[in-house]
């Protein structure tokens, strides 16, 4: 049974980056065709897209986050990783990966989903 | 950017009642449109790919329909369990977004 699991610190300092990541189990990245996503929620708000990585390595990222955000994936211990540079407040949030499916040219869906990490950014 | 607007904010209901939920496209996303629920607490579950197919496990109870810029979900008696807050969500170019969401209330 597919089970992804966000890991990171709770608490970021503005200005610095946040670093997440997320542990898959009950699937191989490396063999797998599915994309992999990272999603936010603020407190209390909705849910916004951060970006997206393929297997073999494509991202895709939210413009109005202004290119502050790498995604990356570790075949080896089976994970995919986001940061995010330069935080403010507003980046407070809960975090979600997840993995898409239903995938084709023009749609892509949040099929499996983490449990979520709350992060805040304050000094 | 595909924006979309979900109406009502909120929808008050009672259980055994029928649910309707709204979702319009900016622009036309023909039928790549996906519904999720969200629990208090909990991760969004997706409900609806492509506009009208279940994803696995998912009640009849259930249905989606629409296409181009107009979406519906329907919940067609209300269960103890669908009070949340459920979400549209469409991919164009590779940009993701979600629409701002709807929470369904007890009466």
């Amino acid at each position: 049974q597919l089970q992804l699991q966000e890991s990171g610190p709770g608490l970021v300092k503005p200005s610095e980056t946040l670093s997440l990541t997320c542990n898959v189990s009950g699937d191989s990245i490396s063999s797998s065709t599915h994309y992999w996503g990272w999603i936010r929620q603020p407190p209390g708000k909705g849910l916004e897209w951060i970006g997206s990585i393929f297997y073999g390595g494509s991202t895709f990222d939210n413009p109005s986050l202004k290119g502050r955000v790498t995604i990356s994936i570790d075949m080896s211990k089976n994970q995919f990783s986001l940061r995010l540079r330069s935080v403010t407040a507003a980046d407070t949030a809960v975090y979600y990966c997840a993995r898409l499916a239903y995938c084709s040219s023009s749609s892509c869906y949040f099929h499996h989903w983490g449990q979520g990490t709350l992060v805040t950014v304050s000094s | 950017e595909i924006v979309l607007t979900q109406s009502p904010a909120t929808l008050s209901l009672s259980p055994g009642e029928r649910a309707t939920l709204s979702c319009r496209a900016s622009q036309s996303i023909y039928s790549y449109l996906a519904w999720y629920q969200q629990r208090p607490g909990q991760a969004p579950r997706l409900l609806i790919y492509d506009a009208s197919n279940r994803a696995t496990g998912i009640p009849a109870r259930f249905s989606g329909s629409g296409s181009g810029t107009d979406f519906t979900l329907t919940i067609s008696s209300l269960e103890p369990e669908d009070f949340a807050v459920y979400y549209c969500q469409q991919r164009s170019n590779w940009l993701l977004t979600f629409g701002g969401g709807t929470k369904v209330e007890i009466k």
